[in-house]
This record gives structure tokens, C-alpha cells and sequence, in this order.
């Protein structure tokens, strides 16, 4: 496709489930991302992907929180045991190349709520 | 360390007039900086962003931001104000170590009046 695409686009869960949001990003590109927005926040950063490598992982909130991808493409972030704080908007974003200035392309999200 | 600050969460401005947002950044490096647009049920768009060329950057839409390293500061300016810039910006810091890990600001939702 010609830009990121996320699915589902909504969630809802009962809080204790397992969740897996999808990402499928631009193709080509190297770098991918993923990022959460709370209401009447900016976005925090999860963790992001060089190929299918996770460098950085440093922003899963708890372990809770997985993420892979695999051939270089699709990424799968998976939450399990699913709490209510984890309600948010789940972007994710890919470049070119994961540096400073590349740009990032977002997708619309997918947003999870949980009862 | 990086952080962003936005000056204001909520700007309203009237069609045709200046359109001024803030951004604050603090970084221990050089900075990249970044002003993303997200319309309603839709994801981040860059607007514009800066790498260490030129201080002064023009984006799409009409907006541009001046880097002022002295006042750490980037904001977002737009001559005149349209309908369709109603949306929420994002203000970004990378330091460019961390491939791409960007720090976002809080936001700031701009309405525009007839």
C-alpha cells in the first residue's frame, strides 16, 4: 500500500485479555515504530525496529508489553493481561532508515480500549 | 536526556490572522526537531522538520518554524490562518543517537474561527 496501515482500527477488551495490534508499514522501509498516545497527551515511545532487530526497547511500560517483526515488515505489539491504564492510541510509524533526520511515516492507529 | 515542552495546550485563532504555536526543547546535543500535524482520526503527518541546515525551515501547508538555538526554542508560525488548519500539533526532539527516537510534546489543538 502506499501508506502505513494498522489494524484493527478499534479494540475493546475486557481488562485480563491478551491484545496483538498489527502494523504493516511502508513498503521498503527499514525502521519501524511504535509509539502510545493517551488522551490529552503526546506520544510515548515503546520500541522500534532496524529490520527485525529491536535495538531499543527501553519504553515497554512493563513486560507486560511484546513486540516483533518479522521479514523486515509486518510488526506485531502484543499487550497481555491487558489492565485498564493501558488504554490509549497505539501509533506506529516507519522511515526509510532508522536515523535522527529520516523522516517517519504514521499510521492512523489502533485504539484499545479496556473495560 | 531531551524533553519538549508546548507552551499552551489550546490556541484559537481567527481565519486570517497569525497562527503562532511553541515549542520549548531541551537537549544535551544538537537537536533534530520535528512539527507533525494530526487531523482528526487520522495519524501524524510531518509538517516540517530541522536538521542543522538552514535555521529558518518551511513546510507544507504555508507553516514554517525558525530554530533559535539561544532561546532553545522552535516554534510554528502561519501568516494567515485557514478552516483546514484546525487540527493538533506536535512539537519532536531526536537527538539523532538513538535512530529515530523521537521525545513528543503534549500537543497543542489550534481552532480557527470564522
Amino acid at each position: 500500500g502506499a501508506g502505513v496501515s494498522q489494524s484493527p482500527s478499534n479494540k475493546v477488551t475486557e481488562k485480563g485479555k491478551d491484545v496483538e495490534l498489527r502494523c504493516d508499514p511502508i513498503s521498503g522501509h527499514t525502521a519501524l515504530y511504535w509509539y502510545r498516545q493517551s488522551l490529552g497527551q503526546g506520544l510515548e515511545f515503546l520500541i522500534y525496529f532496524q529490520g527485525n532487530s529491536a535495538p531499543d526497547k527501553s519504553g515497554l511500560p512493563s513486560d507486560r508489553f511484546s513486540a516483533e517483526r518479522t521479514g523486515g515488515s509486518v510488526s506485531t505489539l502484543t499487550i497481555q493481561r491487558t489492565q485498564q491504564e493501558d488504554s490509549a492510541v497505539y501509533l506506529c510509524a516507519s522511515s526509510l532508515v532508522a536515523g535522527g533526520t529520516d523522516t517517519q511515516y504514521f499510521g492512523p492507529g489502533t485504539r484499545l480500549t479496556v473495560l | 536526556a531531551q524533553s519538549v515542552t508546548q507552551l499552551g495546550s489550546h490556541v484559537s485563532v481567527s481565519e486570517g490572522a497569525l497562527v503562532l504555536l511553541r515549542c520549548n526543547y531541551s537537549s544535551s546535543v544538537p537537536p533534530y526537531l520535528f512539527w507533525y500535524v494530526q487531523y482528526p482520526n487520522q495519524g501524524l503527518q510531518l509538517l516540517l522538520k530541522y536538521t542543522s541546515a538552514a535555521t529558518l525551515v518551511k513546510g507544507i501547508n504555508g507553516f514554517e518554524a525558525e530554530f533559535k538555538k539561544s532561546e532553545t526554542s522552535f516554534h510554528l508560525t502561519k501568516p494567515s490562518a485557514h478552516m483546514s488548519d484546525a487540527a493538533e500539533y506536535f512539537c519532536a526532539v531526536s537527538d539523532g543517537t538513538n535512530a529515530g527516537k523521537s521525545t513528543f510534546g503534549d500537543g497543542t489543538t489550534l481552532t480557527v474561527k470564522p
